[in-house]
This record gives structure tokens, sequence and C-alpha cells, in this order.
């Protein structure tokens, strides 16, 4: 059973803490998804990677910053948290190319009071 | 630059009946397109997909339609079961690249 696990379900972190989000696949997949998912914005992409060391800006990178030191693990890091990015924030996983589908981890639900 | 797009946040159907979502794109160099469902405090889950070359592609309850020439795909739920209430959300990517492109989402319910 393919997997994508994300450290947390749920979070709790106070205004200018540094957070980090952790996200595991077993899946040996080159390419890995950070989303935040607001009600009324649907699913927007903050940052990927598609290879270890790799990453690209998606549409929304302001107040974030990744890691890929493995190819199974890709992290999400607040440099400095604020209300704004109280969020569900989503890690996703998918082959390199061709007609596949994302697989999903369980979700970080984040508050940031 | 809103490229996939979903023009109704919510939607309501009796069980039984069949359930239609709508989803709009501007990228014409998206190729492949994606159905997810998400129920709350979960992640997404694969529904559904269809590659550019064909115009149909079906899935037990669910079919997923694509016109090309509108910009505009659909998924048909028939018939419609209230565990379908969900949110969905299409996406768009290309078979060259790496990214979905995902829209708003839709709220599905479905009355006993």
């Amino acid at each position: 059973d393919v997997k994508v696990t994300q450290s947390s379900r749920y979070l709790v972190k106070r205004t200018g803490e540094k957070v980090f989000l952790e996200c595991v696949q077993d899946m040996d997949h080159e390419n890995m998804f950070w989303y935040r998912q607001d009600p009324g914005l649907g699913l927007r992409l903050i940052y990927f990677s598609y290879d270890v060391k790799m990453k690209e800006k998606g549409d929304i990178p302001e107040g974030y910053s990744v890691s890929r030191e493995k190819k199974e693990r890709f992290s999400l890091i607040l440099e400095s948290a604020s209300t704004n990015q109280t969020s569900m924030y989503l890690c996703a996983s998918r082959r390199h190319r061709g007609n596949t589908e994302a697989f999903f981890g369980q979700g970080t639900r984040l508050t940031v009071v | 630059d809103q490229q996939v797009k979903q023009n109704s946040p919510s939607l309501s159907v009796q069980e039984g009946r069949i359930s239609i979502l709508n989803c709009d794109y501007t990228n014409s160099m998206f190729d492949y397109f994606l159905w997810y469902k998400k129920y709350p405090a979960e992640g997404p889950t694969f529904l559904i997909s269809i590659s550019s070359i064909k115009d149909k592609n079906e899935d037990g309850r669910f079919t997923v339609f694509l016109n090309k020439s509108a910009k505009h795909l659909s998924l048909h739920i028939v018939p419609s079961q209230p565990g379908d209430s969900a949110v969905y959300f299409c996406a768009g990517a290309t078979t060259s690249g790496s990214r979905l492109t995902f829209g708003e989402g839709t709220q599905l319910t479905v009355n006993p």
C-alpha cells in the first residue's frame, strides 16, 4: 500500500516561531509537492521538488522554504510563522512524468496564534 | 492567473440521482486531467483521470468528460450516494511536466 506520511496531523505554533513540516513517501517518486488548502481558494502550490536538493517555487512561496536532502523526504519550513499561515498543509508525491496521479498525505492542520 | 476554475462552490443532490461537477481550464498546454475527492481532515484521494486524446473515461459510477474545444471537463456520478459527500477538486497537468494545478473545489452534498 503506497504511502505519503506527514509528521503531524495537528500543530499549534506561536507567531514568529520557526516551524518544520515533514513528509516522507515510500514510492520512490522523483517529484514531491507542498500545497496549502484554504476555503474558496482550493489547493495552492507552495513549492515542489523534482529531485534531491532540487526545488522550484510554486504559486505562493513567500514566507516558506523547503529542503530535500533525501529522495523520500521533503520538508516545508516556515521561517517565522504568521497568523495568515494558519491553514491545512498537504504533501504529495508523483512519478517524474507521464499520465500519473499524485498521492497525498493525510494533511497537517497548522494553527498560528 | 487561475488556470483551473471550478465555478460552483457547492452542489446538493438527492441520493440515487446524478451529480455533475464542472471544471474549466485556460492553459492549452494541459493534456492530462484528474479528479480528486477530499473528506474533512484527510488528504485528497485520486478518483479518475483523462488524457486529452480521449473525450470520455469511465470507472464504475464515475465518468469524466472532456471537451477540449471548450476547455471544459465534467465529472458525472451516477447514482450518487451519501458517502460521496465530499469536496471534489479537478486538476490539470502536462505530460512532460511535474506539477498538478488544482481548481478551488466543489463541495458535494448527497442527501439521503
